[in-house]
């Protein structure tokens, strides 16, 4: 069964530390995985997604297919970064989420 | 430009009560979806739309019922409110269901059930 496994509720660090978001997937076949975020009172948004590549606001996420996994990494955390951050799979034309991790960043 | 626009903000319900969510947007979507977010079980998709005139369930369907009403908006109706539905609520839309796609979420809506 196609799954998505954020293992920590909330993972606190200090501002300037490194952050890694840890998500795990179970799906059969090539993956197409995501990272959305949702600030304090504003819209869930997408983050990135791991066909691009890309890095957001100095995150970045690879994908490990032999560990099946999309951890979210940023070298320096600030406190704007906190957020909730979800880890998404597309399954069948559809996103599955992950029950999220609440991420704080204290002074 | 509103992107997706969800309405009611907040609403309370007594148990056995009717109401409908409604959810527009206006980015010229063709699929559009409704899910559930709950404190530790993430967001649950209910149903969705993958283009207008068809709808289908997601993960968690019961009690609930949808209408692509037209390319613009996805409504999501609860026939008889139960108190395990109390929850909050988001309607989101994307291009098409396919590769890459990326959601527009709305800015949810608050449902408490007595």
């Amino acid at each position: 069964a196609q799954r998505v496994t954020q293992p920590e509720k909330l993972l606190s660090v200090f501002k300037g530390a490194p952050v890694e978001l840890k998500c795990n997937y179970s799906y059969s076949g090539s993956p197409e995985l995501f990272w959305y975020v949702q600030y304090s009172r504003q819209r869930l948004q997408l983050l990135l997604r791991h066909i691009s590549r890309e890095s957001i606001k100095g995150f970045t996420a690879d994908l490990n297919k032999g560990e099946t996994s999309f951890h979210l990494k940023k070298p320096f955390a600030q406190e704007e970064d906190s957020a909730m951050y979800y880890c998404a799979l597309r399954s069948q034309g559809n996103l599955i989420f992950g029950k999220g991790t609440k991420l704080s960043v204290k002074p | 430009n509103a992107g997706v626009t969800q309405t009611p903000k907040f609403q309370v319900l007594k148990t056995g009560q009717s109401m409908t969510l409604q959810c527009a947007q206006d980015m010229n979507h063709n699929s559009m979806y409704w899910y559930r977010q709950d404190p530790g079980m993430g967001l649950r998709l209910i149903y969705y739309s993958a283009s207008e005139g068809t709808t289908d369930k997601g993960e968690v369907p019961n009690g609930y019922n949808v209408s692509r009403l037209n390319k613009r908006e996805f409504s999501l109706r609860l026939e008889s409110a139960a108190p395990s539905q109390t929850s909050v609520y988001f309607c989101a839309s994307s291009l098409k269901q396919a590769t890459n796609e990326k959601l527009f979420f709305g800015s949810g809506t608050q449902l408490s059930v007595l």
